[in-house]
């Protein structure tokens, strides 16, 4: 069955590492997207791309790059960790082929901690 | 951008009816989605409205008013596992393919 994952599950590092999480999705959605969840914040959009090569900034990006070599993969990299950047970090995708009905599945999220 | 408001908590007893409800904000509106979280889980879709009007789905009903900007999900016949955050997204109507933004969720706790 097609899927999207995320590895790892769980990830503690400490201030000052590079991080890169990994998403990788199965559906050969054109469009996959970064977002970051904290309690009182909901979902917060990190980074997004609509295909390959193309990678767009969203509402929280600072601290945080994408890349997109392939149509599978989007994997998300925090430059140098924050504490701030502590939070629980879901990887969505969905079909870019308009029409109205856009639905976004979601990977099972990765919890990182920085210490 | 889009200033999205639903409430933090609900509490409802198994058996009863829910409204949950979100107002929205944008200068372009191009659809309204709902999704579940359960938990320690990952939002799952149970929703989309574009027109205004109900939209029914088993035991869960979503309902949109583009001139008042707002809807509600409705949850009847309450069961125990519907215990979740609900969470209101938008997508705007300058972007078509896809880009979501969502409120802050709203927690429902069923009590038996």
């Amino acid at each position: 069955d097609a899927e999207i994952t995320q590895s790892p599950r769980h990830k503690i590092t400490e201030t000052g590492r590079q991080v890169t999480l990994a998403c990788h999705q199965t559906w050969n959605h054109n469009n996959m997207f970064w977002y970051r969840q904290d309690l009182g914040h909901g979902l917060r959009l990190i980074h997004y791309s609509y295909g390959v090569h193309d990678t767009n900034k969203g509402e929280v990006s600072d601290g945080y790059s994408v890349s997109r070599s392939n149509t599978e993969d989007l994997p998300l990299t925090l430059e140098s960790a924050a504490s701030s950047q502590t939070s629980v970090y879901f990887c969505a995708s969905s079909t870019g082929k308009g029409g109205r009905e856009i639905e976004q599945f979601f990977g099972p999220g990765t919890r990182l901690t920085v210490l | 951008g889009q200033n999205i408001d639903q409430p933090t908590e609900m509490t409802a007893t198994e058996g009863a009816i829910v409204q949950i409800n979100c107002t929205y904000q944008t200068s372009g509106f191009n659809g309204l989605f709902w999704y579940q979280q359960h938990a320690g889980e990952a939002p799952t879709f149970l929703s989309y409205n574009v027109l205004d009007g109900l939209e029914e789905k088993g035991r869960f009903s979503s309902f949109l008013s583009r001139s008042k900007g707002y809807s509600y999900l409705l949850l009847k016949e309450l069961q125990m596992k519907d215990s979740a955050s609900y969470l209101c997204a938008v997508r705007d109507s300058s972007d078509s393919w896809g880009k979501l933004q969502f409120g802050a969720g709203t927690q429902v706790v069923v009590t038996p």
